[in-house]
């Protein structure tokens, strides 16, 4: 069945570092995919979206390409803040028709420290 | 605004005991959603509606039940028959079309004493 990996956490990272979190895929045909984010005790934000290979999707200075020929979809960041400290979900879906269907990953906390 | 409003945010639950966790959205969406979470393990999908009066088992459907009377509400009914139900309970939706990202509500933290 699809399924999404991410890197383990906690990553930890000085104010200013690049960030990237690595996030693979398997797939049986072409899915959308989404980074969320979940700050302490809230539910999930959808990020960023990419719904075609070699788009790129960007937000709050977050990006992401999706990249079929790795099956990867990995999030980086220039610079990260303080107030980025959450944890990040990958996640694929398919549209059914009538629905989208969310396979998330495991999910990556992110530390940033002054 | 428009959004998804879980309630309650915290509740306490007895052995044996059945509670409903409640989930409304005002976005206008025909698909809602609720997933489990649980430390170190991601999301898991529970039950899903595409449109009222009709759901589905998603892939931790056991001790647990839903209804879609209103397309606006998607309440969650934790069983007894549920071994281990302490976690987090998150509810979404989503529009009825290919690129729809999910909109998530703020959860419901759930314990059993």
């Amino acid at each position: 069945g699809d399924s999404v990996t991410q890197m383990e956490g906690p990553v930890t990272l000085s104010e200013e570092a690049f960030l990237t979190i690595n996030c693979t895929y398997t797939a049986t045909g072409y899915p959308s995919l989404f980074w969320y984010v979940q700050y302490p005790g809230e539910g999930l934000q959808l990020l960023l979206k990419a719904t075609k290979a070699d788009d790129k999707g960007s937000n709050k200075g977050f990006e992401a390409t999706y990249r079929k020929e790795t099956t990867s979809f990995h999030l980086e960041k220039g610079s990260v803040q303080v107030s980025d400290s959450a944890v990040y979900f990958c996640a694929l879906s398919y549209y059914t028709g009538t629905a989208s269907k969310l396979t998330f990953g495991t999910g990556t906390r992110l530390q940033v420290t002054l | 605004d428009g959004g998804i409003t879980q309630s309650p945010k915290y509740l306490f639950r007895k052995e044996g005991q059945n509670v409903t966790l409640s989930c409304e959205q005002n976005l206008n969406h025909d698909a809602m959603y609720w997933y489990r979470q649980d430390p170190g393990q991601g999301l898991r999908l529970i039950y899903y509606s595409q449109i009222v009066n009709d759901f589905q088992k998603g892939d931790i459907a056991e001790g647990y039940s839903v209804s879609r009377e209103k397309k606006e509400s998607f309440p969650l009914t934790v069983t007894s028959a549920q071994k281990n139900p302490t976690a987090f309970y998150l509810c979404a939706s989503s529009p009825d079309r290919e690129d729809g990202g999910y909109t998530f509500g703020s959860g419901t933290r759930l314990t059993v004493v």
